[in-house]
């Protein structure tokens, strides 16, 4: 079966700096990927996703590319924000009509003015 | 334009006894799916419903069950609970097989449920 692993948090930052989380995964197949945020006390939203190699999600300012060669999708932001702390999830499915999402452990992301 | 829709919101049971969770999918979809987080976890999917029937499970015992209705609405079921099923239950919901957007899963806020 498919697996992620995410780089082990938390991560402190400070206002305005550059972010990435790292993320890798093992799948058969062609998983689509993505990244979820969960903001204290609520439940998953989707933040990004790519389909296949090479595709760039991006949103919010947020951005992964998917890289087959390295199978890996990490999530990098330019300029961070204090409303950007919550703990952020990466994600594989199977591709195809396969809506199991596999999931990292997730990367709590605090932000300090 | 509603999103997945969970109840309740909050629950406490007692170690022993039975729960039952509900979930409405985002309007135009009709597979529905459940995810099991623990605290400082990643959700662990349970089981997925599509045409009202079970497709796909995981590593869950059959304490765990579901059932899918007609208007795709869709029940979890945890029988004989015990401590360590304490977690956020999430809901997933995502359009028909091949439809535009069928490989996106789009989840509701959850239902938080404590085992005492």
């Amino acid at each position: 079966g498919n697996s992620v692993t995410q780089m082990e948090g938390p991560v402190t930052l400070s206002e305005e700096a550059f972010l990435t989380i790292n993320c890798t995964y093992t799948a058969t197949g062609y998983p689509s990927l993505f990244w979820y945020v969960q903001y204290p006390g609520e439940g998953l939203q989707l933040l990004l996703k790519a389909t296949k190699a090479d595709d760039k999600g991006s949103n919010k300012g947020f951005e992964a590319t998917y890289r087959k060669e390295t199978t890996s999708f990490h999530l990098e932001k330019g300029s961070v924000q204090v409303s950007d702390s919550a703990v952020y999830f990466c994600a594989a499915n199977s591709g195809g009509s396969n809506y199991k999402l596999t999931f990292g452990k997730g990367t709590l992301l605090t932000v300090n003015p | 334009d509603a999103g997945v829709t969970q109840s309740p919101t909050h629950l406490i049971k007692t170690r022993g006894q039975q729960v039952t969770l509900r979930c409405s999918p985002k309007s135009g979809h009709d597979t529905v799916s459940w995810y099991q987080q623990a605290l400082g976890q990643g959700p662990q999917f349970i089981f997925q419903y599509y045409e009202e029937e079970e497709r796909q499970r995981g590593n869950f015992p059959d304490r765990f069950s579901g059932h899918q209705f007609p208007n795709y609405s869709s029940e979890l079921n945890v029988n004989a609970l015990l401590l360590g099923d304490s977690a956020l239950y999430l809901c997933a919901s995502s359009p028909l097989p091949g439809a535009t957007g069928s490989n996106t899963i789009y989840f509701g806020e959850g239902s938080w449920l404590t085992v005492v």
